[in-house]
């Protein structure tokens, strides 16, 4: 079965400070694998993704992530932080197939400081 | 132009009620899902639907019905409400991995 930890359930920042979310999944084949942001009250808005091909992805609001095969992880990157990336971030892995679902991870709380 | 859109937005009721939730989307996708975030921003999927039939129940009590009438729209019926089902509802659809997800709708059950 399909898994995703997040170890760390909250992380602060400074605004400016470089950002990396860790996560690590479970899964027996090429995962599909994915970074969700949620600010406060708002719905699943996606970062990026890994399919396959280039292992290191770059999203949108200026973050990146990078598969690791050989550590089964997908580390959230982003250079410097702005106070408005302050949300919950999910790392998630997929199946793939008709019956495919979205295994998610517990999250991380981002705050960051001014 | 919303991509995933649900109603309400906010569904407050008693226990022992029945409510529905309904999904639209307008990506074309074939894929429709629910899910499920508890208090804790813990997200799991209940259901999940390809061209209107039913491929995935995670084990979701039957006191949950999913419907889908057509491939644009997933719905979600709950009988009985308990205080356990307070929660954010996500309705998705995906299309080739992709999954984009609607709103939310939070549901206080008191």
């Amino acid at each position: 079965a399909q898994s995703v930890t997040q170890p760390d359930i909250h992380i602060t920042v400074s605004e400016g400070a470089s950002l990396e979310l860790r996560c690590n999944y479970s899964y027996g084949a090429t995962p599909y694998l994915f970074w969700y942001v949620q600010s406060p009250g708002q719905g699943l808005q996606l970062l990026l993704k890994y399919f396959s091909g280039d292992t290191l992805v770059q999203g949108i609001k200026g973050f990146e992530a990078e598969f690791k095969r050989s550590q089964s992880s997908f580390n959230l990157r982003k250079p410097s932080v702005h106070w408005s990336d302050a949300a919950e971030y999910f790392c998630a892995v997929t199946n793939t197939g008709t019956a495919s679902k979205l295994t998610f991870g517990t999250g991380t709380r981002l705050q960051v400081t001014l | 132009d919303t991509a995933v859109s649900q109603t309400p937005k906010y569904l407050v009721t008693q226990m022992g009620n029945d409510k529905s939730i309904k999904c639209e989307q307008n990506l074309g996708h074939d894929t429709m899902y629910w899910y499920k975030q508890d208090s804790k921003k813990f997200l799991k999927i209940m259901f999940s639907y390809n061209n209107k039939e039913l491929i995935i129940n995670e084990t979701v009590p039957n006191r949950f019905s999913p419907k889908s009438p057509d491939k644009a729209h997933l719905n979600l019926h709950i009988n009985s409400l308990e205080l356990g089902d307070s929660a954010v509802y996500f309705c998705a659809s995906s299309q080739r991995g992709d999954e984009y997800f609607g709103p939310g709708t939070r549901l206080t059950v008191t």
